[in-house]
């Protein structure tokens, strides 16, 4: 147990669904991140927020919307996906996001997600 | 840029020593980490070194890192099946609030 829980595990979703992939941490932490994992590809970093504010956006697409309500909450709101959309979509957590400190990341197991 | 590299496979013989090698771009990179995925689960922070240092180790995990040439390797000693997993370079930048992985080395152990 890292203590960073994910649900659902496995999530099949058609192009025009609606659904939502849950993060928790019990960690204390202040920053939570979702990462997508593509098959041979590098971890994917999307979304960063550190004490419930985004501070990083790398990019993604707008079918994607997170979403974190408190430091121990984050979501990933999904809309109208593509099946390259098709990954493990993984959450993290650690202590602080910034600066010269040592963070390191505590994961949850993931989410496998397939769009048809 | 930000660029983390490592080969795709490696297939190593049990009890042997296993090298993960990694390349990455950005150097002002603070501090190079190693994790490991076992199958059906997230990632867990294995070992990490601080761009200061060259060489880390950790019971069976030696870390080496070359700064100049930008290579980061592990070390596993003595091998066992209960190390295969894939193994994830990452690097952190001083004044980044995010860590760039590479796309992670697959480990296999043959008998």
């Amino acid at each position: 147990e890292t203590g960073v829980t994910q649900t659902p595990r496995h999530l099949v979703m058609g192009m025009t669904n609606k659904k939502s992939l849950k993060c928790e941490q019990h960690l204390g932490h202040n920053a939570m991140y979702w990462y997508k994992q593509s098959a041979k590809k590098p971890l994917e970093l999307m979304f960063v927020y550190s004490l419930e504010e985004r501070v990083e956006n790398n990019s993604v697409p707008s079918r994607f919307s997170p979403e974190c309500p408190n430091s121990s909450h984050l979501f990933l709101h999904l809309h109208t996906l593509q099946p390259e959309d098709s990954a493990l979509y993984l959450c993290a957590s650690s202590q602080d996001a910034g600066g010269t400190t040592n963070e390191k990341l505590f994961f949850g197991s993931g989410t496998q997600l397939s769009v048809l | 840029g930000e660029d983390v590299e490592q080969s795709l496979f490696l297939s190593v013989r049990e009890g042997d020593s296993s090298v993960i090698n990694c390349t990455y771009t950005d150097s002002s990179s603070t501090y190079l980490y190693w994790y490991k995925q076992e199958p059906g689960a997230g990632l867990q922070l294995l070992t990490y070194i601080f761009s200061n240092m060259d060489m880390k180790q950790d019971q069976r995990l030696t870390v080496l890192l070359n700064k100049k040439d930008k290579h980061l390797s592990l070390r596993i000693a003595d091998t066992q099946t209960g190390d295969s997993a894939i193994y994830f370079c990452a690097e952190r930048h001083s004044s980044a609030s995010k860590i760039i992985f590479g796309s992670g080395t697959r480990l296999s152990i043959r008998p």
